[in-house]
């Protein structure tokens, strides 16, 4: 199992231009959810979703926007590229079988805006 | 107050010391507890997750107090290896929500 996976590792944007950070999971987890790291901050989560075709806003969705269409990924789309959205981006996949709700996360991608 | 707290540290540590962290929360309705582990500029990785009675796994014991909400995480026989972010978190009953401590930074010294 490759786990979680997210493309790119890196991104340069320029200020105004639009992306999409890539996530999928080959583990079948119905939940899957986008953090955004920030130095000195915890992770904040973006958006997430439940299952597919389901998604809801976390605590900071304004510029991202996602979709799920099958239960593997869980794109992130960034509308229009600002240099507030400089950080770190994480994909997370959990499950509720077994009561277990342990989140995995992916090797991130590193987004500059300029 | 924020609704997971940790000591930033850092924690400074020579090999082979017990360290401890602790984590505070404020949700009384939170379920499910984790300690995570982040290297530098890397994914957080879960350690363990830790439950009502109290669990360990070689080096590391984790326990939880709903009385008091918190959560800690003990480390004996510190290695090298162990220098790292230690994430505290926290999942809410009946949600998706995980909420996460912004970190406890420990450096294990020769």
């Amino acid at each position: 199992n490759a786990g979680v996976t997210q493309t790119p590792k890196f991104q340069v944007l320029k200020t105004g231009q639009s992306m999409t950070l890539q996530c999928a999971q080959d583990m079948n987890h119905e939940y899957m959810s986008w953090y955004r790291q920030d130095p000195g901050m915890g992770l904040r989560l973006i958006h997430y979703s439940v299952g597919a075709g389901i998604t809801d806003q976390g605590e900071v969705p304004n510029g991202y926007n996602v979709s799920r269409s099958t239960t593997e990924d869980f794109p992130l789309r960034l509308l229009s590229a600002a240099p507030s959205q400089t950080s770190v981006y994480f994909c997370a996949s959990s499950s509720s079988r077994q009561g277990a709700y342990e989140q995995y996360f992916g090797p991130g991608t590193r987004l500059t805006v300029t | 107050r924020k609704e997971v707290e940790q000591d930033p540290g850092p924690f400074n540590v020579p090999e082979g010391a017990t360290v401890a962290f602790n984590c505070t929360y404020s949700n009384s309705a939170s379920q499910s507890f984790f300690w995570y582990r982040q290297d530098c500029r890397k994914e957080p990785k879960l350690l363990m997750s830790v439950y009502s009675s109290g669990n360990e796994d070689g080096r590391f014991t984790a326990q939880l107090n709903r009385a008091s909400q918190y959560i800690s995480l003990l480390i004996r026989d510190s290695k090298l290896s162990d220098s790292a972010t230690y994430l505290c978190v926290v999942k809410w009953s009946g949600t998706y929500k995980y909420i996460f401590g912004t970190g406890t930074r420990l450096k294990v010294l020769a």
